[in-house]
């Protein structure tokens, strides 16, 4: 069975521009995490779908960031304009459903802004 | 207040020996998980193994174990006879709530396990 794919694994962009990360996730799961890790931090949740719907977002900097999960099933989360202090890796992961079922992670896309 | 601590930034072991990496966690909700990641230094993280506040036994896989001890709201993991693979960073989660109602993980601060040959 496949894992979460998450494209690109690396991104490196001036502060200001635009960028946007990609997920796909373990076929059959219902719900989908994007979460942002900080260097030497845990990972925080940014955003969390419940097929097509957005559960919670709270802790998304909506001014800047914005996310979308169309048909429930692939996900994009955007940034833009991009600043210095985004600079961190943002994991995607997705489980069955939202409760205390555990959450398979995806690789990550490193993001550096300059 | 944080809700999930994990005081040992870095921990040492030699290879084939047992470790304990310590976690503690505060909530008032009865109903929660805890939760083990390993993240090794390319970045995915790993699902290790779960405790449910319910559970009356502790959770084991494989060389894994949770010594959950409820009063004390800690959820340590002991690790048997470590290998040089388990050279990683180490995530205590908790989750809260029941089903869909349930809050989001939240994630310590993180351990890094080196082995020793």
């Amino acid at each position: 069975e496949a894992g979460v794919v998450q494209s690109p694994r690396y991104k490196i962009i001036e502060k200001k521009q635009p960028v946007a990360f990609w997920c796909n996730p373990i076929s059959g799961h219902n719900t989908l995490y994007w979460y942002r890790q900080n260097l030497g931090q845990g990972p925080e949740l940014l955003i969390r779908y419940e097929n097509e719907e957005a559960v919670d977002d709270s802790q998304l900097p909506k001014d800047r960031f914005s996310a979308e999960r169309l048909k429930g099933v692939d996900s994009t989360l955007k940034i833009q304009p991009a600043e210095l202090g985004d600079s961190a890796v943002y994991l995607c992961a997705s489980s069955f459903s939202g409760g205390f079922d555990e959450q398979y992670f995806g690789p990550g896309t490193r993001l550096t802004v300059t | 207040a944080q809700k999930i601590t994990q005081t040992q930034p870095g921990m040492f072991v030699q290879e084939k020996e047992a470790v304990t990496l310590d976690c503690t966690y505060d909530t008032s909700d009865p109903s929660y998980g805890l939760f083990w990641y390993k993240q090794p230094s390319s970045g995915e993280m790993i699902f290790l193994i779960y405790q449910g506040s319910y559970d009356q036994q502790n959770a084991t896989e494989g060389r894994y174990s949770l010594n959950f001890q409820k009063a004390r709201k800690s959820a340590n993991l002991v690790i048997s006879a470590s290998q040089l693979g388990d050279s990683a960073m180490y995530f205590c989660a908790m989750r809260e709530g029941r089903g869909n109602q349930g809050g989001k993980l939240i994630f310590g601060q993180g351990t890094e396990l080196s082995v020793k040959p």
